[in-house]
This record gives C-alpha cells, structure tokens and sequence, in this order.
C-alpha cells in the first residue's frame, strides 16, 4: 500500500511557464513533506520542505502547497527553466519516526 | 559540504556473488541509510543504521545484510547477487534530530547481476 503517491510519471512544461507538481499521501500522521530533485546519475538532492501546521513554504522559484484536508501536496516551479529538467520525488516523515516513505517520482521535461 | 561517496558508481556481478557495496559520509552524521530505486517504484528503504554498530531493517532486507564499524562508513552486503537485485542503490545520511533531519545523498551505484 503506497502511503506516498506521485501519480502523474512525466510532466512536459514550456520553458518560463508555470510547473505544478502533485502528490497525495493517505497517513494523516505525517508531520513533514520533503521534495527532492534528481538528475541522472546523481543522487537526490533535498529541494523544500513543508511541516504539517503551515499550508505554504516558498524559497525562490519554488513554492509547495499543502491541503491537509485533501492530503495533498504540490511543488509549483515559477518560471520554470530548463536546468529543472530531472526527477522530483515528494516524500513524508512522522517526527517519531526516522523513515521517510517516497513517491514513485514525476519526471519533468522543460522544453526551450 | 556534506560529501557521500559510494565506492563504485557502475558494477556488473554475476549470479550468486558476493558483492559490497560502501558509502562513506564526511559530516559526523549519525543516521545512514541503504536504498534502492527503481522505475515506478521510487526510492525503497533496505536498512538503517542510526549509530556504530546499530542497524535495523528497512521495508526489503531480503537478500542484502549491512555492517557499520565505523561512525563515516556504512557497507551494503548481497550475500548471493540475484538477478532481481539488478537496480541502482543509493546511500544517504542525516543528522538526527534537525528539522525534518534532511537526508543527503550519494551519487548511487548502478548494480548488473547477470
């Protein structure tokens, strides 16, 4: 039973558009939201975080929503570019638990 | 910087090898990790260690085993390489007890059990 689903596995944008990537989960226990990004080859890289008690974090380019009613998530990217050509993977973690649980990963093509 | 080095970033075995895989960190993080990751199917945890010599199994230790001597290096085991543990794995650690203790990771080895 996936706790963490990124249901969309490809997302193609226009470069200076908007990106909007979703998760959902279905623990209601979770405390924080991560994303992170990964090119090929590399490992992933933590991009923001949101905690359970706020709806919103921005950083930059990068903004992710939280609906704790809906039990969703998104990472909206503004304007996107092309070096945010990768994968994004959405993950959760309960303050008591060390595990983070993974999305599947969305892979997001910026087209020039 | 934190830095997470994985010791070979492609390998190809044979079935029922013995195959190590290390990861050192170089931040005096507690916590590491062992993952692997496949198509689909995200990121999946195969063991945690939160101290020297501590481990604890994550959501597929089958087949695999860990050792972790020391605080910097943390060794992933296939006992006897199978076919279905063709994959890339992944090492992270963190540091426990920060804010959403952020994992930082390696850049991944990409195994081929043939």
């Amino acid at each position: 039973d996936q706790q963490v689903k990124q249901n969309s596995p490809s997302l193609s944008v226009q470069e200076g558009r908007i990106s909007i990537l979703n998760c959902d989960y279905t623990n209601s226990m979770f405390d924080y939201f991560l994303w992170y990004k990964k090119y090929p080859a590399e490992g992933p890289t933590f991009l923001i975080s949101i905690s359970s008690i706020k709806d919103k974090n921005e950083d930059g380019r990068f903004t992710v929503f939280l609906n704790k009613s809906a039990k969703h998530l998104s990472l909206h990217i503004v304007p996107s570019q092309p070096g945010d050509s990768a994968v994004y993977f959405c993950a959760a973690k309960q303050d008591s638990n060390y595990q983070l649980i993974w999305g599947a990963g969305t892979k997001l093509i910026i087209k020039p | 910087d934190v830095k997470v080095t994985q010791s070979s970033r492609y390998l190809v075995k044979r079935t029922g090898e013995k195959v190590f895989l290390e990861c050192v960190q170089d931040m005096d993080h507690e916590n590491m990790f062992w993952y692997r990751q496949d198509p689909g199917l995200g990121l999946r945890l195969i063991y945690f260690s939160y101290d020297v010599k501590m481990k604890e199994k994550g959501d597929i230790p089958e087949g695999y085993s860990v050792s972790r001597e020391k605080k910097e290096r943390f060794s992933l085991i296939l006992e006897s390489a199978s076919t279905n543990q063709t994959s890339m794995y992944l090492c992270a650690s963190s540091y426990p007890g920060t804010y959403q203790e952020t994992q930082y990771f390696g850049p991944g080895t990409r195994l081929l059990v043939l």
